[in-house]
């Protein structure tokens, strides 16, 4: 079964940083492309970051980049999010989900962050 | 960056009645749309890709339509579970976009 398992969630003051990750398992991993999506209590889904699946192509929403950096090591199955200079309107739920042409079929359960002084 | 125009926002409906949510995206995206349901506090699910193909496992009454600009995902003789936030989203280029949902409530 494919899954998705995200982690490093927390509470982090404005300007802080913080990394999540992504366990992926039950398919092979470097063969898709991945990202992350955002959601931020009782908003709309919001795209953050995408990596192919060789790592050597990434896209960034313009609320984010400069700031967050995407990465995985096809090695250890596992996507990252590296997040700085974090700010309270980057609070929200991280999810990650595989996909390219046929939408995102498969999503974790989320990790929440939180930016708060 | 290509924006994603859902209609309408709020939906009030019944079991049996016939939904239809509206997708509108800034510029052409082809046929590079899902739709994706979600219930409150879980991950979305992806409904319908590439804006007609029914993800496996997912109902017959749910059909999506649509290319260029202007997409519908239809929901016939509407269940129980399938109330919901649905979302399009747009994967013709980066940044990937969203809709910005249709609650529908039964």
């Amino acid at each position: 079964d494919v899954k998705l398992v995200e982690s490093g969630g927390g509470l982090v003051h404005p300007g802080g940083s913080l990394r999540l990750s992504c366990a992926a398992s039950g398919f092979p991993f470097s063969s898709h492309a991945m990202h992350w999506v955002r959601q931020a209590p009782g908003k709309r889904l919001e795209y953050v970051s995408a990596i192919s699946g060789d790592g050597n192509s990434t896209y960034y929403a313009n609320s984010v980049k400069g700031r967050f950096i995407i990465s995985r090591d096809n090695a250890k199955n596992t996507l990252y999010l590296q997040m700085g200079s974090l700010r309270v309107e980057d609070t929200a739920l991280y999810y990650c989900a595989r996909g390219e042409y046929e939408g995102f079929d498969y999503w974790g359960q989320g990790t929440l962050v939180t930016v708060s002084s | 960056d290509i924006q994603m125009t859902q209609s309408p926002s709020t939906l009030s409906t019944s079991v049996g009645d016939r939904v239809t949510i509206t997708c509108r995206a800034s510029q052409n995206i082809s046929s590079w749309l899902a739709w994706y349901q979600q219930k409150p506090g879980k991950a979305p699910e992806l409904m319908i890709y590439k804006a007609s193909n029914l993800e496996n496992g997912v109902p017959s009454r749910f059909s999506g339509s649509g290319s260029g600009t202007e997409f519908t995902l239809t929901i016939n003789s509407l269940q129980p579970d399938d109330f919901g936030t649905y979302y399009c989203q747009q994967y013709d280029s980066y940044p990937l976009t969203f809709g910005g949902g249709t609650k529908v409530e039964i």
